[in-house]
């Protein structure tokens, strides 16, 4: 079975400043997706970035970006010029390419921004 | 708006009792998964149905069902109620086809078990 790790319970950075959260994942499989949820206070489950395992290229969305490593299975989110909207709890998600199957989650870094 | 619709937003319920959560998936979204969320907690899945039959099982008690209607709306029976599964309830919903590949998701039912 797939397992999502965030070593990091908790994070801050700086209004303006940049932070990167860690998420390491193991699988056998070869063809998958990973995904970055955002969760305000309001607990809305928000999509913030997507990678397919089989393109090399890290994705981005505006200030969020993706340091995708296959081979060393890891897969962190950088926020550049963080803003007090960014604080949240921020999950790390797998998803089997094969067959239409659940995400598996990581516990979760609550990032705080700092005024 | 995720267009996954989940109905009540909350419920205040007493031990011992029963309840029923409800999911409307986005139009033509076939597979519906539940997710539990206990406090600051991440979320944990319980079942996923696709175009109405079981499709997979999480960590899911047994006295908790799910089902998937004909409509394609689902339903998890949450029955003997302990307080500790007072949580935060979700439903999720992806399309047949791999054209997106993440999940959408629905606001929540909190539930509180007293």
């Amino acid at each position: 079975a797939q397992t999502v790790t965030q070593s990091q319970p908790e994070m801050s950075v700086q209004e303006a400043e940049t932070v990167t959260l860690s998420c390491t994942y193991d699988t056998s499989e070869s063809d998958y997706y990973l995904f970055w949820y955002k969760q305000p206070p309001s607990r809305q489950m928000i999509l913030v970035i997507r990678q397919e395992a089989y393109k090399q290229q890290n994705a981005t969305e505006n200030r969020f970006s993706v340091n995708f490593q296959k081979a060393a299975k890891s897969f962190s989110l950088k926020i550049s010029d963080s803003q007090l909207g960014d604080a949240a709890m921020y999950f790390c998600a797998y998803r089997s390419a094969y067959g239409n199957t659940p995400l598996v989650f990581g516990k979760g870094t609550r990032l705080s921004v700092i005024a | 708006d995720s267009g996954v619709t989940q109905t009540p937003k909350h419920l205040i319920t007493a031990t011992g009792q029963r309840v029923t959560l409800r999911c409307s998936p986005r139009s033509g979204d076939l597979s519906v998964y539940w997710y539990q969320q206990s406090l600051d907690q991440g979320l944990q899945f319980l079942i996923q149905y696709y175009n109405g039959e079981e499709r997979a099982k999480g960590n899911i008690l047994e006295r908790f069902s799910a089902q998937q209607f004909p409509d394609l709306h689902s339903e998890l029976n949450l029955s003997s109620l302990e307080l500790g599964d007072s949580a935060l309830y979700f439903c999720a919903s992806s399309p047949r086809q791999a054209v997106y590949t993440e999940a959408f998701f629905g606001q929540g039912t909190r539930l509180t078990v007293v």
